[in-house]
């Protein structure tokens, strides 16, 4: 069964470090979304593309933040220089279209120390 | 914009007896509404999602919802939970479809012995 593959499953980094997360998508879907899950919250959305443009990225940190998508498949999220307030779960989702259902990787934990 | 609230952070339930998990959302334009669950340290598996059509939507594990327009609501049933059944459930709304999902935060489902 198809999936989203994100890698790596933890990470524990020291503050003002950099980081990257990497998600390859369900092949062919066209739609990438990365989300941020705060502990005890739902995710929140910080990225979305649509094949290699960005779509919205109005709640991406964009002064520590950046993310990519260079031939519309895998992407890569950077934190530069990672903060306390950073630990979270990254999860990266999915679509075949922007209307229908997003599928989720089983997500990066970050831990910020 | 769109939001959504749950209501009830924890819900416990024993073996056997009905789940209800309330979810509400606000949404300017026709909504699409999904249920998703989270098992600890795993991304996000679809239980069902609404579009269009029939408002009784049914999904997996034997779960099922029922949108209301009228009470902006979209609560998630099963009629016999099951050990299995405990984790974190997610309600999120679409604006048809064309916005990226937007969650609430959750509530946490105990199944007690």
């Amino acid at each position: 069964e198809a999936e989203v593959a994100q890698s790596p499953r933890y990470k524990i980094t020291e503050k003002s470090q950099a980081v990257a997360f990497w998600c390859d998508p369900i092949s062919g879907h066209a739609t990438l979304y990365w989300y941020r899950q705060i502990l005890g919250q739902g995710p929140e959305l910080l990225v979305q593309f649509q094949d290699e443009s960005v779509v919205d990225d109005s709640q991406l940190p964009k002064d520590r933040f950046s993310a990519e998508r260079l031939k519309g498949v895998d992407s890569t999220l950077k934190i530069q220089p990672a903060e306390l307030g950073d630990s979270a779960m990254y999860l990266c989702a999915s679509s075949l279209q922007r209307d229908l259902e997003a599928f989720f990787g089983q997500g990066t934990r970050l831990t910020v120390v | 914009a769109q939001s959504v609230t749950q209501l009830g952070s924890h819900v416990s339930v024993s073996e056997g007896a009905l789940v209800l998990l309330r979810c509400n959302y606000s949404s300017s334009v026709p909504p699409y509404l999904f249920w998703y669950v989270q098992y600890p340290n795993q991304g996000l598996q679809l239980l069902l999602k609404y579009t269009t059509g029939a408002t009784l939507v049914k999904g997996i594990n034997g779960f099922e919802a029922e949108f209301k327009k009228s009470e902006t609501s979209f609560h998630l049933t099963k009629p016999s939970a099951h050990m299995s059944d405990a984790a974190e459930y997610f309600c999120a709304v679409s604006d048809s479809g064309n916005t990226p999902l937007v969650f609430g935060k959750g509530t946490r489902l105990s199944v007690i012995a």
